[in-house]
């Protein structure tokens, strides 16, 4: 079945340092790709989405690209803020778009 | 508009309560999930309704009831619950955008068993 690996931290960072948080994939076909964001006490918001290889999503600042020969889907910033504590989650979904798997989680502090 | 509420935000209940979570979304998505997430864990999936019919349930316990009058609003009625049901409830909906989906979840609903 499907399924997503990302590394799970914590990463603590400091604040203007870059961030990747690596994400890759095991799937049939050609999923679409996710990262999602969950701040405390809040439910998960969609950070951005690539839908074919070579796609690069980006928001906020955040970028990552669909990477097919590699299956992943790293996530990055080049100078991260104290607002961007939080969980990351790396998804995908099949073109069913009903089967969504998450990765376990990535845990970042941004300390100032 | 990419909203989708949740009611209540907490909720507290003793182990013989039946109470209903509520989830609602008005962007025409025509898939609707229940998801389970405890703390420093990913969501878990426990049910999806696709066209108002139910379409996966992740083998979840009876006393977890799901319901969906229509294709805005998703129930989720609880009873007899037990303590090691406390957790953050999420509900979500997915549509269609170009041929791909993408998920929107609401705030969640954190359920306290006492």
């Amino acid at each position: 079945g499907n399924s997503v690996t990302q590394m799970e931290g914590p990463v603590t960072l400091s604040e203007e340092a870059f961030l990747t948080i690596n994400c890759t994939y095991t799937a049939t076909g050609y999923p679409s790709l996710f990262w999602y964001v969950q701040y405390p006490g809040e439910g998960l918001q969609l950070l951005l989405k690539a839908t074919k290889a070579d796609d690069k999503g980006s928001n906020k600042g955040f970028e990552a690209t669909y990477r097919k020969e590699t299956t992943s889907f790293h996530l990055e910033k080049g100078s991260v803020q104290v607002s961007d504590s939080a969980v990351y989650f790396c998804a995908l979904s099949d073109l069913r778009g009903q089967n969504f798997v998450f990765g376990p989680g990535t845990r970042l502090s941004v300390l100032p | 508009d990419t909203e989708v509420t949740q009611t209540p935000k907490h909720l507290v209940m003793g182990m013989t309560n039946k109470k209903s979570l509520k989830c609602e979304q008005h962007m025409g998505h025509r898939a609707m999930y229940w998801y389970k997430q405890k703390a420093k864990k990913p969501p878990e999936l426990m049910f999806v309704y696709s066209y108002e019919k139910l379409s996966i349930n992740e083998s979840v316990p009876s006393r977890f009831s799901p319901e969906c009058p229509n294709s805005s609003l998703l129930n989720l009625h609880l009873h007899a619950l037990q303590p090691e049901d406390s957790a953050l409830y999420l509900c979500a909906s997915s549509g269609e955008q170009a041929g791909r989906y993408e998920q929107y979840f609401g705030p969640g609903t954190r359920l306290t068993v006492t």
